[in-house]
């Protein structure tokens, strides 16, 4: 099956920085993409929707100015977490698709702030 | 959002007994999926089951899906320890092309 990376696996940061991760389809090539955010032991829960070359859409609740989503290319979305506070801890897991079939999961980005 | 429910949340079993998960969801769907989760780890795709299909098999794995009663079913047969994991099921509706988690199933299997 296709393969979705992320980078970096996991991320420790203080309180007010900012954190960028990286989701890339490494041999397709994914109009859109999805972030999603899972916390302990929870399901997980969809972010927004990165499309390639447009605005990403978030879902409700999810403040769009806090996590910046960036679709430069067809290969390559980033999520930015802004001003990172505890509460941001989290797993944070990006897919990507081929249309009306499954979703191709990356490994997924711990994220802790200190 | 989530778009339902799993049950039974965790279940604990014995190695070579059978599992099943239980999904049930609230909309109109094109495509049922079930996904593995290991502690900690990413998402690995088990099995999607379209609207129009009633019953898939892929090794170990048997999916139903029952439309009118907006559920599925995973069941797992010959359980083994290696199966330790969360399971959960996502809904696709064929139309905005995200997939939705139900709340997800944890299952443990004993040696």
């Amino acid at each position: 099956g296709a393969v979705v990376s992320q980078h970096p696996s996991w991320v420790i940061c203080k309180s007010g920085t900012s954190v960028k991760i990286e989701c890339r389809s490494l041999d397709f090539q994914a109009t859109t993409m999805f972030w999603y955010r899972q916390f302990p032991k929870q399901s997980l829960m969809l972010m927004a929707t990165s499309n390639e070359g447009s605005k990403a859409t978030y879902e409700q609740g999810v403040e769009k100015d806090k996590f910046l989503i960036n679709h430069a290319s067809l290969t390559l979305s980033t999520l930015t977490v802004t001003s990172a506070h505890p509460e941001d801890s989290s797993f944070y897991i990006c897919s990507a698709r081929v249309p009306y079939n499954e979703q191709f999961f990356g490994p997924g980005t711990r994220l802790t702030v200190l | 959002s989530q778009q339902g429910e799993e049950d039974p949340q965790a279940l604990s079993i014995q190695e070579g007994e059978n599992a099943t998960m239980n999904c049930s969801y609230k909309t109109s769907i094109n495509n049922l999926q079930w996904y593995r989760q290991n502690s900690g780890r990413g998402l690995v795709h088990l099995i999607l089951i379209r609207s129009n299909e009633r019953e898939k098999h892929s090794g170990r794995l048997r999916v139903t899906l029952d439309t009118s009663k907006k559920s599925s079913s995973l069941l797992i047969t010959a359980s083994r320890a290696a199966d330790t994991a969360s399971y959960f099921c996502a809904t696709d509706d064929g139309a905005t092309n995200k997939l939705i988690f139900g709340t997800g199933t944890l299952l443990a299997v004993q040696p």
